[in-house]
């Protein structure tokens, strides 16, 4: 079966420290793979997601970046951290484009 | 902005009753997706419709989609307390989401 993980559940960081959050993927090939955030009580924002290694799609401006080194690992970094950036993180993955989504537990980050 | 609503925003019901939640959306679709979110959990894929089917059900869950409208349902029936949670309709060729609808069902 599939599984999902994301790392760490939580973080604290100092404004304008770099950030790595990790994503990996389990008992599936060549997944599509997907970087929200969200806003405490809000919706999800997309902010990246990726149809195979090295191919990367942004969604919106901003002070982040992801990257896809390996078919089912996927990064989030940032080099300076913004107050902005605290959120909850999910990360997830899908088959394709039309089918449905399989989502990590999240990372809940705090600039401070 | 391609996204779209939930509505209401926030339900509270007794257990037992059916929540109805709503879901608006302003492109075409292959298909539109329901999702639970736990407090502070990831989201949890509940049912997805196609948009040539009309009705859908899986256990307490019922959907509709009304494609002229453009617009989805979600009915849950015999509520409990543990169906309290935030509940996202997805669609779209990058998931957009919608704000969501935040559940609370008292026991």
């Amino acid at each position: 079966s599939q599984t999902i993980h994301q790392w760490p559940a939580t973080l604290v960081q100092p404004v304008g420290s770099p950030l790595s959050l990790e994503c990996t993927v389990e008992g599936t090939s060549n997944p599509n793979l997907y970087w929200y955030r969200q806003a405490a009580g809000r919706g999800l924002q997309l902010l990246f997601y990726s149809v195979g290694i090295g191919q990367i799609s942004s969604e919106v401006p901003q002070n982040l970046s992801a990257s896809r080194p390996q078919d089912r690992q996927f990064i989030l970094s940032s080099k300076k951290l913004l107050l902005s950036d605290s959120g909850f993180y999910l990360c997830a993955w899908s088959v394709g484009v039309t089918y449905e989504q399989y989502f990590g537990p999240g990372t809940r980050l705090t600039v401070t | 902005s391609q996204q779209g609503e939930e509505d209401p925003q926030a339900l509270s019901i007794q257990e037992g009753e059916n929540a109805t939640m709503n879901c608006s959306y302003k492109t075409s679709i292959n298909n539109l997706q329901w999702y639970r979110q736990n407090s502070g959990r990831g989201l949890v894929h509940l049912i997805l419709i196609r948009s040539n089917e009309r009705e859908k059900h899986s256990g307490r869950l019922r959907v509709t989609l009304d494609t002229s409208k453009k617009s989805s349902s979600l009915l849950i029936t015999a509520s409990r307390a543990a169906d309290t949670a935030s509940y996202f309709c997805s669609y779209g060729q990058n998931f957009v989401f919608g704000p969501g609808t935040r559940l609370s069902v008292l026991p």
